[in-house]
C-alpha cells in the first residue's frame, strides 16, 4: 500500500483560475506535510508546509489540511503559465525521512 | 546564497564502474537526506546521515551502495559496480534539524546514467 497518494494528471487549468491538487496519506500519525515543485528536468522546490488542521496561506498558494480525513491540498490562485509543473505531495509520518506522492502534473493554459 | 550543493550535475558511468556522488549541505545545515528518483517515479529515500553517523538507511540497497557523511567535507553517496538500472537522479536534501520540525531543501541533483 502506498504510503502517500497523488493524481498523476495531468490537470490542465485556464489562465487566473484555480488550481486544485489532492494528496491523501495512509499512516494516521503523519505530523508535518509538505508541498514541492518540480520543473521537468531540475530538483524540487519547497513551496508549502503545514503542520495543524486548518489552512495555511503564502501568497497565491493555500495548503489545507485534514487529520481526520488525511487529505492535504494544495490551491494555487490566479494560475500562471509558470507555474506549469509536477508538484509533490510528501509526508513525514514521525520518521527520520520524507514520504512523496509521484506527483500531479499541472499545466496553466495561456 | 549558499543552497544545497550537489556535484557533479551530470555523470556517466559504464556498468561494473563506480560513481561517486557528492552532497555539501545548506548552511547551517547539519542533516542530510538522499533520494532516488526513476524516470517517471517518485522520490524515495535511501539514507539519513547526521556528521559521521548513519542515523537510517533503510531505503538504500543491501549492496553495492554505501554513505558517508565525514567530519570535514561532503557527503558521499558511492555505488559499485553500477548496473544500467542505478540509472537515475539522486538526490540530496538538507534540513537544520530532524524532519518532523523542519523542512527539507533540495539540491540540484546528480543524473547518473549507466551505459
Amino acid at each position: 500500500q502506498k504510503e502517500v497518494e497523488q493524481n498523476s494528471g495531468p490537470l490542465s487549468v485556464p489562465e487566473g483560475a484555480i488550481a486544485s491538487l489532492n494528496c491523501t496519506y495512509s499512516d494516521r500519525g503523519s505530523q508535518s506535510f509538505f508541498w514541492y515543485r518540480q520543473y521537468s528536468g531540475k530538483s524540487p522546490e519547497l513551496i508549502m508546509f503545514i503542520y495543524s488542521n486548518g489552512d495555511k496561506e503564502d501568497g497565491r498558494f493555500t495548503a489545507q489540511l485534514n487529520k481526520a480525513s488525511q487529505y492535504v491540498s494544495l490551491l494555487i490562485r490566479d494560475s500562471q503559465p509558470s507555474d506549469s509543473a509536477t508538484y509533490l505531495c510528501a509526508v513525514n509520518p514521525g520518521a527520520n525521512n520524507l514520504f512523496f506522492g509521484t506527483g500531479t502534473r499541472l499545466t496553466v493554459i495561456p | 546564497n549558499a543552497g544545497v550543493m550537489q556535484n557533479p550535475r551530470h555523470l556517466v558511468r559504464r556498468r561494473g564502474q563506480e560513481a561517486r556522488l557528492r552532497c555539501s549541505p545548506m548552511k547551517g545545515h547539519s542533516h542530510v537526506y538522499w533520494y532516488r528518483q526513476l524516470p517517471e517515479e517518485g522520490l524515495k529515500f535511501m539514507v539519513y546521515l547526521q556528521k559521521e553517523n548513519i542515523i537510517d538507511e533503510s531505503g538504500m540497497p543491501k549492496e553495492r551502495f554505501s554513505a558517508e557523511f565525514p567530519k570535514e567535507g561532503p557527503s558521499i553517496l558511492r555505488i559499485q559496480q553500477v548496473v544500467r538500472g542505478d540509472s537515475a537522479a539522486y538526490f540530496c536534501a538538507s534540513s537544520e534539524q530532524r524532519t518532523s520540525e523542519y523542512e527539507q531543501y533540495f539540491g540540484p541533483g546528480t543524473r547518473l546514467t549507466v551505459t
